[in-house]
């Protein structure tokens, strides 16, 4: 258990579904991160956080898909409209800010659209 | 973009030593190696990261060239746990994101 928490840690949901997943970070990390993998990949970088402010995003993540990270401490993905080629698994990851510092992983968010 | 090259599987008999190779020739001066590893439907766990000096923890050891362009990870006596997928990451982006590549399948073997 690496302190960094995601929920559901599977969703099945029909195309054209609205779907939300949660991380909690470790609480003192300010620095959170959302990944997205599909099989046989290494993970794919979507969107940072620092605090609450969104500071980055990947030209991977579409207008289909929001987060959020209100008061800096929880954050949500949520994906819109879902197509199949969004199954995928779904990390988070917090870091914190002192000095250098590694990344704590989820177990992350299994999605299937059928 | 992933900026570091490794072999995509390797293989290593039980209680030996793995050796992990990675090349980073781009990194830049004063960017931080790190080091993951991924068992199969998990999250990726943390193993080790450096600069320019070797380091060591109780996971692995990294030795980094005095160059800074390659490095290798070193799992002293492997067991049947660590077969997994190993990254290796040069840190990009003005949010010092872990960009991963493919990494390396190692298996250990019995």
């Amino acid at each position: 258990d690496t302190g960094v928490s995601q929920d559901p840690r599977h969703k099945i949901t029909k195309r054209g579904q609205n779907v939300t997943f949660r991380c909690d970070p470790i609480s003192e990390h300010n620095r959170l991160y959302w990944y997205r993998q599909t099989l046989g990949q290494g993970p794919e970088f979507l969107t940072y956080f620092q605090n609450e402010a969104q500071l980055e995003k990947s030209r991977l993540l579409s207008d289909r898909f929001s987060a959020e990270r209100p008061k800096g401490s929880f954050s949500t993905l949520e994906i819109q409209r879902t197509e199949q080629g969004d199954s995928a698994m779904y990390l988070c990851a917090s870091r914190g800010s002192r000095g250098v510092t590694e990344a704590f992983f989820g177990q992350g968010t299994r999605l299937t659209v059928v | 973009d992933a900026k570091t090259t490794q072999p995509p599987s390797m293989d290593c008999a039980e209680g030996r030593a793995a050796n992990l190779p990675c090349n980073h020739s781009t990194i830049s001066g004063n960017e931080y190696v790190y080091w993951y590893r991924q068992i199969h439907s998990q999250g990726p766990q943390y193993i080790i990261h450096g600069l320019k000096n070797n380091e060591t923890n109780e996971m692995a050891s990294l030795i980094i060239t005095e160059d800074r362009k390659s490095s290798t990870l070193i799992l002293p006596h492997a067991t049947l746990r660590d077969t997994a997928v190993y990254y290796c990451i040069d840190p990009s982006g003005s949010a010092r994101q872990l960009t991963f590549g493919s990494g390396t399948q190692l298996t250990v073997l019995p």
